[in-house]
């Protein structure tokens, strides 16, 4: 399985940018890049996910890599209801197998 | 619209016993995925279905775990003989596509496993 390495831990500060790296130099062409995030004491949710182009949607966006072999999180303004565990998952087109790694824990300061 | 549920919320049992957890998919999706999340860590991937066919149990830990969904929604994750070791939070998540999507998956609340 292709894997993802993270961070363990990041602090942003309240209304600032965050950008939450993700390495998966090891990515094919059939990858899906997702993001999920956990907050404390509930089930991960879904954040945004892209296959080569950069994505936006309401939550976050998602700057990839040319060579895919890396991409970015981006939250644009951090509040502290984004304190959470991000995680940054390959998702493999012909079966549906995810892979969750450690993720990384984002501290949001007031 | 509701959810992902699954039941019990909390389940203490004793070591040898089986337990039954269950899931109850978003209606109408088809892949229902089961999961494993030991305290501080990410989820591990325990096995999936598309409708009613189990396609991939390559993460279920032994022969002491098991899962069904026999009817393409509700599924069961069965484990006999329990161990404290199997003490965990387990998660289900359904989604709406089936192999070859992108795979947004919707999780549900998961059951807190205690094994004394």
């Amino acid at each position: 399985d292709a894997k993802t390495t993270q961070p363990n831990s990041m602090e942003s500060n309240e209304e600032e940018p965050v950008h939450l790296p993700c390495n998966h130099s090891t990515i094919s062409g059939t990858d899906y890049i997702h993001w999920y995030r956990q907050l404390p004491s509930q089930g991960p949710e879904y954040v945004i996910h892209g296959l080569t182009s950069n994505v936006n949607n309401r939550m976050a966006s998602l700057a990839i890599a040319e060579d895919r072999k890396s991409s970015t999180l981006i939250l644009h303004r951090a509040t502290l209801r984004d304190a959470a565990v991000y995680y940054c998952i390959l998702f493999h087109n012909y079966g549906q197998n995810f892979v969750f790694g450690p993720g990384t824990r984002l501290s949001v300061l007031p | 619209g509701a959810g992902v549920s699954q039941s019990p919320r909390y389940k203490v049992t004793k070591r040898g016993q089986d337990v039954a957890l269950r899931c109850d998919p978003i209606s109408g999706h088809v892949s229902l995925y089961w999961y494993r999340q030991a305290l501080g860590q990410g989820p591990e991937f325990l096995t999936y279905f598309n409708y009613e066919a189990q396609q991939d149990k390559s993460g279920l830990p032994n022969d002491r775990f098991s899962a069904e969904r026999p009817e393409g929604s509700i599924s069961t994750l069965t484990i006999q003989r329990t161990e404290q070791r199997d003490s965990a939070m387990y998660r289900c998540a359904s989604s709406l596509e089936t192999a070859g999507g992108p795979g947004t998956q919707y999780f549900g609340p998961g059951t807190r496993l205690t094994v004394l």
